[in-house]
């Protein structure tokens, strides 16, 4: 198994663009969220999907768009990417939807720099 | 979800043994203690969780008081590999608990040679 797979590992933006983060796993998990760190922080919960269809907003999802067509695939979309995005992002996985006890599986990151 | 409360930093030497304590004083009966670490530009990585009894894996154990206001991480022999950010997490079991896990600061481990 690949596991969680996060492309680009890097970009740069400008103030104003667009893009979209692309996360996918292998494990046919349930559940898939996204992340971001700022510098010596630890990780802040984006949005985050129990399933296929399903999406729900976590700690910090403005200037965020998510979607969830398939199982494998979570992408995540900056809309007017602004400076203050500029971040490292992590999307996770886990089996079940419950995080009482299951383990999240992380991908290795994307570092965005938005100028 | 509680707070814990980690140190900053804690230095180590490798080939022994590593103690990572982490203080939850608000815990409640129904909150699991996870523990994750990252190694340096990479994402978390999951070592272990428990509730009440201590736990051991492949990786670590979990030692948790018996009034489950604290919890320590044990490396039973550190190498330099074991050098990132711990986290101690806990997770509410009430309701859903889809909502992700709260990442605080961590405690930054250095295992010297």
């Amino acid at each position: 198994n690949a596991g969680v797979t996060q492309t680009p590992k890097f970009q740069v933006l400008k103030t104003g663009q667009s893009m979209t983060l692309q996360c996918a796993q292998d494990m046919n998990h349930e559940y898939m969220s996204w992340y971001r760190q700022d510098p010596g922080m630890g990780l802040r919960l984006i949005h985050y999907s129990v399933g296929a269809g399903i999406t729900d907003q976590g700690e910090v999802p403005n200037g965020y768009n998510v979607s969830r067509s398939t199982t494998e695939d979570f992408p995540l979309r900056l809309l007017s990417a602004a400076p203050s995005q500029t971040s490292v992002y992590f999307c996770a996985s886990s089996y079940g939807w419950s995080l009482k006890h299951n383990e999240q599986f992380f991908g290795p990151g994307t570092r965005l720099t938005v100028l | 979800d509680a707070k814990t409360t980690q140190p900053n930093s804690m230095e180590s030497n490798e080939e022994e043994p590593v103690h990572l304590p982490c203080n939850h004083s608000t815990i409640s009966g129904t909150d699991y203690i996870h523990w994750y670490r990252q190694l340096p530009s990479q994402g978390p990585e999951y070592v272990i969780h428990g509730l009440t009894s201590n736990v051991n894996n492949r990786m670590a154990s979990l030692a948790i008081a018996e009034d489950r206001k604290s919890s320590t991480l044990i490396l039973h022999r550190a190498t330099l590999r074991d050098a990132a950010v711990y986290y101690c997490i806990l997770r509410d079991t009430s309701g859903g608990g889809a909502d992700g896990l709260t990442f605080g600061k961590g405690t930054h481990l250095i295992i010297q040679p």
